[in-house]
Parts: C-alpha cells; sequence; structure tokens
C-alpha cells in the first residue's frame, strides 16, 4: 500500500499569510504513461464532508480560490494557500489515487 | 444539482450486521465509481470500498475485506455498504463519495454521512 505522510499535523498561521502544507507518498503517484501526478487535495471544515480542491497535484478544481495552489511531483507535493481568509480554516488532506487501495493522508488542521 | 445521501446507520451490536445505503440524485449511478470512506470520531479519512463504473470490480480495505460487500441497485439509484461481523473500531462516520472519472479515482461528489457506532 501506498503511505501518504502529511506534515505538519497543524499550523496557526495569521489572516493574509501564506500557509504551506507538505504531503510525501511511500512511492511515486506519477504515471509514465501519461506524465500525470495521481494526487488530490480536500478541504474539510468541522462538521462537513471533506471538499474536492485539487487533481493531478495541481489542478484547481471549478469555483476553488486561486489562492490555493498545489504543487510537487513523483512522491513529494505541497499545497500552499498564499494569503489565508477566516474560512479556511479546515483540516486539509492529500490522497493518492494512483492504485488501490486509494490512502489519505493523516489530515493538517489549520488555524488562524 | 447533484447530491448524494446517505441512511441507514446507527447503534449495533459487535459482531451484528448493518446496510448503509446512499441515495443519488442529480446523477446517474450507473456512469460512475464509486466509494465509501470513513471517518472514525475526531479521526482522519479511511477509504473502505469501492465499486467501478460498469459495476464489475468490487475493491475493499484489507480492514474489511471478507466482512464488507459494496453494491448498488440501478433502478433505485442507490448504492449500498453491507457490513457484517462489525466491530469496535468500525465506528465512524461512513461517507459515500463519487469517483471524478471511472480511471482515475478522485472524489468530486460527497455525501454528508451516516454515523455507525458499534458498541454493547
Amino acid at each position: 500500500d501506498i503511505v501518504m505522510t502529511q506534515s505538519p499535523d497543524s499550523l496557526a498561521v495569521s489572516l493574509g499569510e501564506r500557509a504551506t502544507i507538505n504531503c510525501r507518498s511511500s512511492q511515486s503517484v506519477l504515471h509514465r504513461s501519461n506524465n500525470k501526478n495521481y494526487l488530490a487535495w480536500y478541504q474539510q471544515k468541522p462538521g462537513q464532508p471533506p471538499k474536492l480542491l485539487v487533481s493531478w497535484a495541481s489542478t484547481r478544481e471549478p469555483g476553488v480560490p486561486a489562492r490555493f495552489s498545489g504543487s510537487g511531483s513523483g512522491t513529494d507535493f505541497t499545497l500552499a494557500i498564499s494569503s489565508l481568509q477566516a474560512e479556511d480554516v479546515a483540516v486539509y488532506y492529500c490522497q493518492h489515487y494512483f492504485i488501490t487501495p486509494l490512502t489519505f493522508g493523516g489530515g493538517t488542521k489549520v488555524e488562524i | 444539482e447533484m447530491q448524494l445521501l446517505e441512511s441507514g446507520g446507527g447503534l449495533v451490536q459487535p459482531g451484528g450486521s448493518l446496510r448503509l445505503s446512499c441515495a443519488a440524485s442529480g446523477l446517474t449511478l450507473s456512469n460512475y465509481a464509486m466509494t465509501w470512506v470513513r471517518q472514525a470520531p475526531g479521526k482522519g479519512l479511511e477509504w473502505v470500498s469501492a465499486l467501478s463504473g460498469n459495476g464489475a470490480f468490487t475493491h475493499y480495505a484489507d480492514s474489511v475485506k471478507g466482512r464488507f460487500t459494496i453494491s448498488r441497485d440501478i433502478s433505485k439509484n442507490t448504492l449500498y455498504l453491507q457490513m457484517n461481523s462489525l466491530r469496535g473500531e468500525d465506528t465512524a462516520l461512513y461517507y459515500c463519495a463519487k469517483v471524478a472519472y471511472n480511471d482515475y479515482w478522485y472524489l468530486d461528489l460527497w455525501g454528508r454521512g451516516t454515523l455507525v457506532t458499534v458498541s454493547s
């Protein structure tokens, strides 16, 4: 199974400042056939289901603010929030979809 | 608007069974692969099971293999998770989630979940 490791477990960021979340996979999730990274990011606010933010490591979903950006390749990935807003307080998860079993990172709690 | 609505959760004794349902509206389940993902209280997300878009293939996490069965009823546009031999560690909020594209298993639509509590 591919193990997804996120860091840090939590971080506190001032409003308007940058937040950076890291995700590492135990093996590459870059598929050679299409040169795509099979990595997604989700946001989960308290009492709500997860919401897809980013697929293919760096493709924002429609409607996701531009302050969210995904990057990385192979085994190391980052989700950045360029200017933290109050509504961004949430837990963020990475997930690979390279092969089953699908696995998620342990989550990173972002606070103000 | 596409929506998923889970039901069927509740309190069950260890060793018991439950069947969860996920009713879809605004989308046709037979067009998509679907998954179940669970979240234990205060914990992270754990993928449980998946059903391919054509309904021919099922996948399970090792933790539930042999105890859980995923299925669907196309006529009711509903996904199911039959859970047998339940254990305390199965206690969680169970979400059904739609796979974005049949070959690319990221999850672009989630229900609000149904809570399963396994306790005597």
